[in-house]
């Protein structure tokens, strides 16, 4: 079935960068784009970039600019996000989601909790 | 990109209706019919419930429907059930190839 896995929980210092990656399997992966939202906890859903799988191109809220590196190997079927200078407002949950057709993201991960702390 | 507003709760008893607002601008949800929306149970992925204003995914029930109306979408559960019980955000694509999400609204099932 169609469905996107990520990696663990990972739990890093102020400062520290942090590589979640989201693996896709049920579907061809170069198909669609693929998305990375993320969620404080108790808060609501922020939309943090999307990749294409198939150029490699990639877009960015103005937010994460400079910070943010989204990357992928079509080999695996797997996707990269990473992002760097980590602060304590990083503490999130991480999801990657499909993108389907205009501005609909149809298949979640399960999402990655990471942890930002001294 | 500032988020789209949406009430913080509703609630109303089983076999009721409630309607959820999401209102942005002309830069966003009044300008694109990319207008998504998602529910999220406490401790788990969102899970897309309504595409492109009011198109259902296979296997949403069709109590679930979404409507827009200039820059304010909205989301109306009908017959509503306890397993409804949870929090909704909506979605937009926006003018700046970006997108952004509501503010979610906890749906309470009385």
């Amino acid at each position: 079935q169609v469905q996107l896995v990520q990696s663990g929980a990972e739990v890093k210092k102020p400062g520290a960068s942090v590589k979640v990656s989201c693996k896709a399997s049920g579907y061809t992966f170069t198909g669609y784009y693929l998305h990375w939202v993320r969620q404080a906890p108790g808060q609501g859903l922020e939309w943090v970039g999307r990749i294409d799988p198939n150029s490699g191109g990639t877009n960015y809220a103005q937010k994460f600019r400079g910070r943010v590196t989204m990357t992928r190997d079509t080999s695996i079927s797997t996707a990269y996000m990473e992002l760097s200078r980590l602060t304590s407002d990083d503490t999130v949950v991480y999801y990657c989601a499909r993108g389907y057709g205009s501005g609909t993201f149809d298949i979640w991960g399960q999402g990655t909790m990471v942890t930002v702390s001294s | 990109q500032s988020a789209l507003t949406q009430p913080p709760s509703v609630s109303g008893s089983p076999g009721q209706s409630v309607t959820i607002s999401c209102t942005g601008t002309s830069s966003d949800v009044g300008s694109y019919n990319r207008v998504s929306w998602y529910q999220q149970p406490p401790g788990t992925a969102p899970k897309l419930m309504i595409y492109e204003v009011s198109n259902r995914p296979s296997g949403v029930p069709d109590r679930f429907s979404g409507s827009k109306s200039g820059n304010t979408a909205s989301l109306t559960i009908s017959g509503l059930q306890a397993e409804d019980e949870a929090d909704y955000y909506c979605s937009s694509y926006t003018s700046s190839s970006t997108y952004v999400f509501g503010t979610g609204t906890k749906v309470t099932v009385l």
